[in-house]
């Protein structure tokens, strides 16, 4: 069926360090991909989103990049700091006016 | 601004009660979803709501529960009789109808069933 999954459950960095989290979807038609990040005991954050038109888009400390020949999404983080330990969320919208699916969650630990 | 407000945050009930979760989404957003939350199945969808219609409800798991929108500003999900299996985290999201439609989440509903 179709699903979004994660590469990695978790992940672990160093404060200061690059951090990425990689996801993988398999709906070819979807137009619209989404990263969250969850702390614990919160709601799932709103952190970047980019459209199937678009392969890169930059936020604050944030960059997503969307490789659509291989189905392919990653969010990078820049000098991870200890504030983004979390469980993060890629989620896909398979089409125009669904709802989104959502992957399992990775979960970036950093270690200061 | 105000995000999506949940109620209760936390609720503990035994089986066989109804539980009524609550949730206000933010002004002027007009599609509302709920989500359930559990360590084995994670985030999954329930139903959502455009102009406060349901539009997918293959999401809810039995006639047990049930969701309601009677106005742009309000919602409800309701289950009756609760079960122990229906423990989890219950999201509630809102978002512009659109292309490009970022979900903004509550804090969620720890739901309890004994």
């Amino acid at each position: 069926g179709e699903s979004v999954g994660l590469h990695l459950p978790t992940l672990s960095v160093q404060e200061g360090d690059n951090s990425i989290i990689n996801c993988a979807y398999s709906n070819s038609a979807s137009d619209y991909f989404i990263w969250y990040k969850q702390e614990s005991g919160k709601g799932p954050q709103f952190i970047i989103d980019i459209r199937s038109n678009m392969d890169k888009r930059q936020g604050q400390r944030v960059t997503v990049l969307l490789n659509k020949t291989v189905k392919h999404l990653s969010l990078q983080i820049a000098a991870t700091q200890p504030g983004d330990s979390a469980v993060y969320f890629c989620a896909e919208s398979p089409q125009a006016g669904t709802a989104l699916i959502f992957g399992k969650g990775t979960t970036l630990s950093v270690s200061s | 601004d105000a995000g999506v407000i949940q109620s209760p945050r936390h609720e503990v009930t035994e089986m066989g009660q109804e539980v009524t979760l609550r949730c206000k989404p933010i002004s002027g957003h007009n599609s509302l979803f709920w989500y359930r939350q559990t360590m084995m199945r994670g985030l999954e969808l329930l139903i959502y709501f455009n102009n406060n219609v349901p539009i997918d409800d293959s999401g809810m798991p039995e006639d047990r529960f049930s969701a309601k929108m009677p106005n742009a500003s309000f919602s409800t999900l309701k289950i009756q009789p609760s079960e122990p299996r229906d423990s989890a985290v219950y999201f509630c999201a809102s978002s512009f109808t659109g292309p490009v439609r970022p979900q903004h989440f509550g804090d969620g509903t720890r739901l309890s069933i004994l």
